[in-house]
């Protein structure tokens, strides 16, 4: 119940295409849904973050879409550049701790 | 404004041994939590000090222990090294807690051979 899964575990696009990774959980508590962005050798940036009484969020060409019914959420990019290429990690917390529950990650890699 | 920094950035240890990282968070931040990352098992959590206090633990045994100081700054320590506690260790500081952004450090990579 403590688990998000993640999919896909990796994805090829072509510049200016858009970029879908999608997100599942199980616990209904979860209130925090942040997205973080991690280049090799790198620490996991924070791109965007949502929670559930919102049903979407967008940032420039990064968007999370939220599907509260469902436990979905997934990260949308939108006009995807080959500086996009890294590893995506959807994530999960609830309450005031900052534990975040971590999806596998997804590997994009953009075509020029 | 600084980011978080953590050191040292690698670091070699002989199984047996132990090891102590450092953890600096952004300035005004009061949460320093701390995960594990390996190819095999992604991002573990391991554990969440705030205000010196631990407020959660993750699923690791007790050689993984951690304190946070007066000044925010925290350790991680692991004793009795094993093959398996190599890994990319990584530190993150968010201002109050859960909800709040969180900041990652660039990690220490930490092999035991």
């Amino acid at each position: 119940q403590q688990q998000v899964k993640q999919s896909p575990q990796s994805l090829i696009v072509q510049k200016g295409g858009i970029s879908i990774i999608n997100c599942a959980y199980e616990n209904t508590a979860f209130d925090y849904f942040p997205w973080y962005q991690q280049f090799p050798g790198k620490g996991p940036a924070l791109l965007i973050a949502i929670r559930p009484d919102v049903s979407e969020k967008k940032e420039g060409r990064f968007t999370i879409s939220f599907n509260k019914s469902a436990k979905q959420f997934s990260l949308h990019i939108m006009d995807s550049q080959p500086g996009d290429s890294a590893t995506y990690f959807c994530a999960a917390s609830k309450g005031s701790s900052y534990k975040l529950i971590f999806g596998s990650g997804t590997r994009l890699l953009v075509r020029p | 404004k600084a980011g978080v920094t953590q050191t040292p950035r690698y670091l070699i240890k002989t199984r047996g041994q132990q090891v102590t990282l450092s953890c600096s968070p952004i300035s005004g931040h009061r949460s320093v939590s701390w995960y594990q990352q390996t190819p095999g098992q992604g991002l573990q959590f391991l554990f969440e000090y705030f205000s010196e206090t631990q407020r959660n633990k993750g699923n690791f045994p007790g050689r993984f222990s951690g304190r946070q100081f007066s000044n925010s700054r925290s350790e991680m320590n692991v004793s009795t090294l094993e093959l398996g506690d190599s890994a990319l260790y990584l530190c993150a500081s968010s201002f109050g807690g859960g909800g709040t952004e969180a900041f990652f450090g660039q990690g220490t990579r930490l092999t035991v051979v």
